[in-house]
């Protein structure tokens, strides 16, 4: 166990709504991380944070800004969601020494 | 970007059987990775590889990373029930703590 939770795990939300989904570690690791899982396409990574208020665009981040303000907790929002944006979202954590990715349990979003 | 193209995309095997799959690219990888993703949650990782050749085992799992450092591949002895899933191959290219990802090999247990 990683020690990472998501909230929420599940959320419905009505397109052009904002949306901020939590990832929270309890083991200060630098390294934090946000996907977006879809069936055909495996695991996308939207952003990335290497140490608090540290941050990088992934392969998929229009539409999605991220804050770290906190080793702990990496937010990830989605300022006006759209019907694209339905999916699987998943936080990871690496340490940093090596590149082993930790996931957490996932949050279910659906835009209506 | 970069792509990992993992095989097969799906498995259908009976208990009992033994389960290859791959992962390759044409790019140059420092480590690789094998997850299991189960329904409904995140990613676990089983095995990683960090030298060219090494050969890991994981229980029934035995996971390579290949010499040309282009690819790896991931073995099942004896399939159980509980291995059904999918798994999944992710590699490191360079050193900014990304992981490039394959799309997934379903694995299915026939009845």
């Amino acid at each position: 166990d990683a020690g990472i939770t998501q909230s929420p795990r599940h959320k419905v939300t009505e397109t052009g709504t904002p949306v901020t989904l939590r990832c929270h570690q309890t083991e200060n690791h630098r390294y934090m991380y946000w996907y977006r899982q879809d069936p055909g396409h495996g695991l996308r990574l939207i952003h990335y944070s290497y140490g608090v208020k540290d941050t990088d665009k992934g392969e998929v981040s229009d539409g999605y800004s991220v804050s770290r303000s906190k080793t702990e907790d990496f937010l990830l929002t989605l300022e006006s969601a759209t019907s694209s944006q339905t999916s699987v979202y998943f936080c990871a954590i690496a340490a940093g020494l090596v590149y082993e990715q930790y996931f957490g349990p996932g949050t279910r979003l659906t835009v209506t | 970007g970069q792509q990992l193209n993992q095989s097969p995309q799906s498995m259908f095997i009976q208990e009992g059987e033994d389960v290859s799959m791959n992962c390759t690219s044409s790019s140059i990888f420092n480590t690789w990775l094998w997850y299991k993703q189960d329904p409904g949650e995140g990613p676990v990782l089983l095995i990683a590889l960090y030298k060219a050749g090494e050969l890991t085992s994981n229980g029934r799992l035995t996971a390579q990373f290949g010499i040309t450092r282009k690819d790896s591949f991931l073995n099942i002895s004896a399939s159980i029930p509980s291995d059904v899933g999918i798994y999944f191959c992710a590699g490191q290219l360079n050193s900014n703590y990304q992981l490039i990802w394959g799309a997934g090999t379903k694995l299915i247990i026939k009845p």
